[in-house]
């Protein structure tokens, strides 16, 4: 069973920068697509991105130039980093395979942006 | 990229079925059959319960089918059961190769 599992710092000072690490298990990293997705309280999904193990990146408009998506095929490992974060970026952040369609989630992890 | 238009809410007794669309354009939902739906319970990360259009992911039950035409996809619950009350989330592959969600819709049990 393909197991997904965010971490990184659950509190990000506004201007910098947020980092995640996806770390997946039970399946291989070099196959499939691996994205990240993120919802803020209240609201909807929103999709930030994926990346493939060849490294061939995507990533929504609206984000893409604060937005990197890498991936450390050795420590079967994906991550995230957006670059000057305001309140706005508060949100879970879920990483997510996109197989035939998001077929496997993490647990998702709450990111706030605040001094 | 523009979200996909799904209703905010909808509602329906036990036993009934309803519908949720989920509406784009020729770039996203009318170009392609990449699209899914997702579950999901409050505090709870998504389920997958629907892919390309109309495919059942094993162990969802048949209940929940998928459909499309045009640039509007829909699924619908039949036989409406109360632990189906949930968020509902829709999404498309897109000509840019890129993702995007619609809204979703807050489905209430009666």
């Amino acid at each position: 069973q393909v197991q997904l599992q965010e971490s990184g710092p659950g509190l990000v000072k506004p201007s910098e920068t947020l980092s995640l690490t996806c770390t997946v298990s039970g399946d291989s990293i070099s196959s499939y697509y691996w994205t990240w997705i993120r919802q803020p309280p209240g609201k909807g999904l929103e999709w930030i991105g994926y990346i493939y193990q060849s490294g061939n990146t995507n990533y929504n408009p609206s984000l893409k130039s604060r937005v990197t998506i890498s991936i450390d095929t050795s420590k079967n490992q994906f991550s995230l980093k957006l670059i000057s974060v305001t309140a706005a970026d508060t949100a879970v952040y879920y990483c997510a395979r996109w197989g035939d369609g998001f077929d496997f989630w993490g647990q998702g992890t709450m990111v706030t942006v605040s001094s | 990229q523009s979200a996909l238009t799904q209703p905010a809410s909808v509602s329906g007794s036990p036993g009934q079925s309803i519908t949720i669309s989920c509406t784009g354009t020729s770039s996203d939902v009318g170009g392609y059959d990449y699209v899914s739906w997702y579950q999901q319970h409050a505090g709870k990360a998504p389920k997958l319960m629907i892919y390309e259009v109309s495919n059942r992911p094993s162990g969802v039950s048949n209940r929940f089918s998928g459909s499309k035409s045009g640039n509007t996809a829909s699924l619908t619950i039949s036989g409406l059961q109360a632990d189906d009350e949930a968020d509902y989330y829709c999404s498309s592959y897109t000509s840019s190769s890129t993702l995007v969600f619609g809204g979703g819709t807050k489905l209430t049990v009666l």
